[in-house]
């Protein structure tokens, strides 16, 4: 089954204690992303990535990092977390952006709800 | 990116087919209507998007206006399951997603 699969779907968690957030897809997608949404504020892209080993900032990347190195594995990390960084995070990955007619449909994971004492 | 307007809140019977209005007046010729659904707790999904052309798929049909200024997502026979917030989002090719508000449809039996 074509899937966006991430771990863990729930974390609590102290300020200043490193994690990570794993995703990986099974559908050879080039095109993977991370979004956290937080009412009021609808969905906010963090980083996406094109390919392996090309990846780029979204619209809210401070306190976050990435890495791509394989192309079905895309990990959210955060160095130090802050209280501010509690919100519910998804996964993405289409086919690419830019192909065919349009964007190529996102398909998303089931999210991460993160809350950061 | 083209604003959109949709209406906050929708209800729809069960088995009836809801149409989900979305204004984009601003839009430009190389922008594209997208609709995402978001069932409570769970991640987005696409349902289906168009340029000019009206489309269909499985899941709806997207009817889009010719001067392009609006467009209407249709669920030709509405579940419970089919409850949800929609999203209609207008962006050009290649561009990020940004999801607003949206509209909750409430289907009911």
């Amino acid at each position: 089954e074509a899937q966006v699969t991430q771990n863990p779907r729930y974390l609590i968690t102290v300020t200043g204690k490193k994690l990570t957030v794993t995703c990986s897809q099974n559908m050879n997608h080039e095109y993977m992303s991370w979004y956290r949404q937080d009412p009021g504020l609808g969905l906010r892209q963090i980083y996406y990535s094109m390919n392996v080993e090309v990846t780029d900032k979204g619209d809210v990347p401070e306190g976050y990092k990435v890495s791509r190195k394989e192309k079905r594995n895309f990990p959210l990390i955060l160095e130090s977390p802050s209280p501010n960084q509690t919100s519910l995070y998804f996964c993405a990955s289409s086919l690419g952006r830019g192909f065919g007619i349009g964007n190529q449909p996102q398909h998303f994971g089931d999210g991460t709800r993160l809350s950061i004492l | 990116d083209a604003k959109t307007t949709q209406p906050p809140s929708m209800d729809c019977a069960e088995g009836r087919a809801a149409n989900l209005p979305c204004n984009h007046s601003t839009i430009s010729g190389n922008e594209y209507v997208y609709w995402y659904r978001q069932i409570h707790s769970q991640g987005p999904q696409y349902i289906i998007h168009g340029l000019k052309n009206n489309e269909t798929n499985e899941m709806a049909s997207l009817i889009i206006t010719e001067d392009r200024k609006s467009s209407t997502l249709i669920l030709p026979h509405a579940t419970l399951r089919d409850t949800a917030v929609y999203y209609c989002i207008v962006l050009p090719w290649g561009n990020k997603l940004v999801f607003g508000a949206g509209t909750i449809l409430r289907v009911k039996s």
